[in-house]
């Protein structure tokens, strides 16, 4: 069936560098726009950002905009997002989505 | 950046009830807008898109209706297994922001 898993989540020093995966299985990835959101401990939902299907258009948060860069590798279902220099209010779950689909998560944990 | 207002931001009904949620942007969206239900410790689950447009596999009792400006989420009879967080998420423009989100309890 149609699935999103996260992974790459952990605890990192702030000014570190993180990159999450999302790898994509039971549908044709190559064919949608996918997104990132996250959600800090207790607080609602956060958009991140969105690649196109074929990875030409980034869209970014003006919280995340020049640290962190979403891309994807067709060739293995597999969406990504680097994280640099994270900071302690980047501490969330991240999620990646494809409209009505949505992974489970993943905790990043930024902290000293 | 279109900011989505939700209101209330916390609600209590009783079991039967009909409950109203209503999401507010800062500018026109036309119908580029969805609602998601958050129960605790899962990931969303997409209700309603395109404003009024039911998810397949979504309960009838689930409805959105609006545009531009406006919308609201209307559960019909409020059931034990509606208790969660609803947030409204719009696609209009980047960034596609989410309103706060609006706590449902039984009360």
């Amino acid at each position: 069936q149609e699935q999103l898993v996260e992974s790459g989540g952990g605890v990192v020093q702030p000014g570190k560098s993180l990159r999450l995966s999302c790898e994509a299985s039971g549908f044709s990835f190559l064919s949608y726009t996918l997104q990132w959101v996250r959600q800090a401990p207790g607080k609602g939902l956060d958009w991140v950002g969105l690649i196109s299907s074929d990875g030409s258009n980034e869209q970014y948060a003006a919280s995340v905009k020049g640290r962190f860069t979403i891309s994807r590798d067709n060739s293995k279902s597999t969406l990504y997002l680097e994280m640099n220099n994270l900071r302690r209010d980047d501490t969330a779950v991240y999620y990646c989505a494809r409209g009505a689909l949505w992974g489970q998560g993943t905790l990043v944990t930024v902290s000293s | 950046d279109i900011q989505l207002t939700q209101s209330p931001s916390f609600l209590s009904a009783s079991l039967g009830d009909r409950v109203t949620i209503t999401c507010r942007a800062s500018q026109g969206i036309s119908s580029y807008l969805a609602w998601f239900q958050q129960k605790p410790g899962k990931a969303p689950k997409l209700l309603i898109y395109a404003a009024s447009t039911l998810q397949n596999g979504v309960s009838s009792r689930f409805s959105g209706s609006g545009s531009e400006t406006e919308f609201t989420l209307t559960i019909s009879s409020l059931q034990p297994g509606d208790v969660a967080t609803y947030y409204c998420q719009q696609f209009n423009s980047f960034p596609h922001t989410f309103g706060q989100g609006t706590k449902l309890e039984i009360k």
